[in-house]
C-alpha cells in the first residue's frame, strides 16, 4: 500500500528566509507526486505535481519540490517566505495500479511566517 | 475554464439524518473523487467515480455512497448521520495522468 509521510506538523520560518517542508512517500511502482496547500476554511489548491522528467519541479507561487528517488522525498521549497504563505501543506502521492485513482495524503504540515 | 463547483458550502445536520451534496467537475472531466477532512483523521479517500462506474472505494461504512450522471456531475450521500461525520468533504476531478483539481469543499456540522 502506498504512504505519504510528512514529518513536521509544523515549520516556523522568517518572512524572507527559504523554507522546506518535508515529505517522504512509499509505493511501488513509480510515483505520482503532488503538493497542495489549505488556507482556512478553504479546499486545497494545487501546487505542483511530479510525474516524470526533471527532478527539481516548479510550481505556482514560487514554489518549487525536488524528487529524490533514492531517498523517496519530495521536499517543498521556497527560496524566499512571505507571510502570506502561512498556510497548512499536505503532500500527496497517486495510485497507479489498475485504472483506479486515487490519492493518500501526508497528514499535512502548518506553515508559519513570520515578520 | 470553470472550476470545481461543490454545494452546498455549509449545512448544518441533525443526527439520524441523511444529507446529499454535490459536485460538479471541470468540463471534460470525466473522474471525481471525494475526500474526507477531519482533524483527527485528516484527509481520507471515499470513492471515484469514472464515466458514470465507481472505480474505487475507500474504508467507509455503507451509510456512504455516491453516483455520478451522464454529464461527470457527481453526488454523495450519507444517511443516518453521527457526529463523527462532521467534517469538510472535498470533491476533486481529474483527467487522465493530470493534477486532481479540488473543490472549496462542503462543512457538514451534525449536531
Amino acid at each position: 500500500a502506498q504512504s505519504v509521510a510528512q514529518p513536521e506538523d509544523q515549520v516556523n520560518v522568517a518572512e524572507g528566509n527559504p523554507l522546506t517542508v518535508k515529505c517522504t512517500y512509499s509505493v511501488s511502482g513509480n510515483p505520482y507526486l503532488f503538493w497542495y496547500v489549505q488556507y482556512p476554511n478553504r479546499g486545497l489548491q494545487f501546487l505542483l505535481k511530479y510525474i516524470t522528467g526533471d527532478n527539481l519541479v516548479k510550481g505556482s507561487y514560487g514554489f518549487e519540490a525536488e524528487f529524490n528517488k533514492s531517498q523517496t522525498s519530495f521536499h517543498l521549497k521556497k527560496p524566499s517566505a512571505l507571510v502570506s504563505d502561512s498556510a497548512l501543506y499536505f503532500c500527496a502521492v497517486r495510485d497507479n495500479t489498475g485504472t483506479a485513482s486515487k490519492l493518500t495524503f501526508g497528514t499535512g504540515t502548518r506553515l508559519q511566517v513570520t515578520l | 475554464k470553470a472550476g470545481v463547483t461543490q454545494t452546498p458550502r455549509y449545512l448544518i445536520k441533525t443526527r439520524g439524518q441523511q444529507v446529499t451534496l454535490s459536485c460538479s467537475p471541470i468540463s471534460g472531466h470525466r473522474s471525481v473523487s471525494w475526500y474526507q477532512q477531519t482533524p483527527g483523521q485528516g484527509l481520507q479517500f471515499l470513492f471515484e467515480y469514472f464515466s458514470e462506474t465507481q472505480r474505487n472505494k475507500g474504508n467507509f461504512p455503507g451509510r456512504f455512497s455516491g453516483r455520478q450522471f451522464s454529464n461527470s456531475r457527481s453526488e454523495m450521500n450519507v444517511s443516518t448521520l453521527e457526529l463523527g461525520d462532521s467534517a469538510l468533504y472535498l470533491c476533486a476531478s481529474t483527467e487522465g495522468a493530470g493534477g486532481y483539481t479540488f473543490g472549496s469543499g462542503t462543512r457538514l456540522t451534525v449536531v
